[in-house]
């Protein structure tokens, strides 16, 4: 079936380090890939997105390349902030009609 | 435009009763989703309405149901309450199509006791 798998948490750095959070997924055919990002006490917002191979997602300083070679979506920020600590979740959904599957969200925390 | 609507926002139940949750999506969005949060599951796909019709379903005992009206609001209901059914309800919703983006409420926290 179709899953995701990111990297065990909680990953802690220290300001302006450089973060990388691993996802790998296994899907049949070509999902879209996502990254969501969840602050204390809120919801899911969606932080980037790839729909096909060799797309590459970005918002706020934050890059992941849709790799269909080695099913993986990694997240990556050159320089983290202390405002970027949060869970980040990595998803993909196949189909228009399917929903989305989570990996078990990895926790960051920056240290100022 | 307004986001994701999602009432109440924290919920505490005695085990046994029933309640319900409910989601107004964001404006011509006619996709809503359901997905229960827990520390030792994770996020889990509960059952998505589209045009008031349920289209997809996880795996979730039928004491989850749920139901969209024709404005796309959605409810979701759980009877028969269990102390594992305290988590974070999450509603989202999103237009159709391949390339469709979910847009999540900040959701509703329900504790069982």
């Amino acid at each position: 079936g179709n899953s995701v798998t990111q990297m065990e948490g909680p990953v802690t750095l220290s300001e302006e380090a450089f973060l990388t959070i691993n996802c790998t997924y296994t899907a049949t055919g070509y999902p879209s890939l996502f990254w969501y990002v969840q602050y204390p006490g809120e919801g899911l917002q969606l932080l980037l997105k790839a729909t096909k191979a060799d797309d590459k997602g970005s918002n706020k300083g934050f890059e992941a390349t849709y790799r269909k070679e080695t099913t993986s979506f990694h997240l990556e920020k050159g320089s983290v902030q202390v405002s970027d600590s949060a869970v980040y979740f990595c998803a993909l959904i196949r189909g228009s009609q399917g929903n989305l599957i989570f990996g078990k969200g990895t926790k960051l925390s920056v240290k100022p | 435009k307004a986001g994701v609507t999602q009432t109440p926002r924290y919920l505490i139940k005695t085990r046994g009763q029933q309640v319900t949750l409910s989601c107004s999506p964001i404006s011509g969005h006619r996709s809503v989703s359901w997905y229960q949060q827990t520390p030792g599951q994770g996020l889990q796909f509960l059952f998505e309405y589209f045009s008031e019709t349920q289209r997809n379903k996880g795996n979730f005992p039928g004491r989850f149901s749920g139901r969209q009206f024709s404005n796309s609001r959605s409810e979701m209901n759980v009877s028969t309450l269990e102390l594992g059914d305290s988590a974070l309800y999450l509603c989202a919703s999103s237009l159709v199509g391949r390339d469709l983006e979910a847009f999540f409420g900040q959701g509703t926290r329900l504790t069982v006791v």
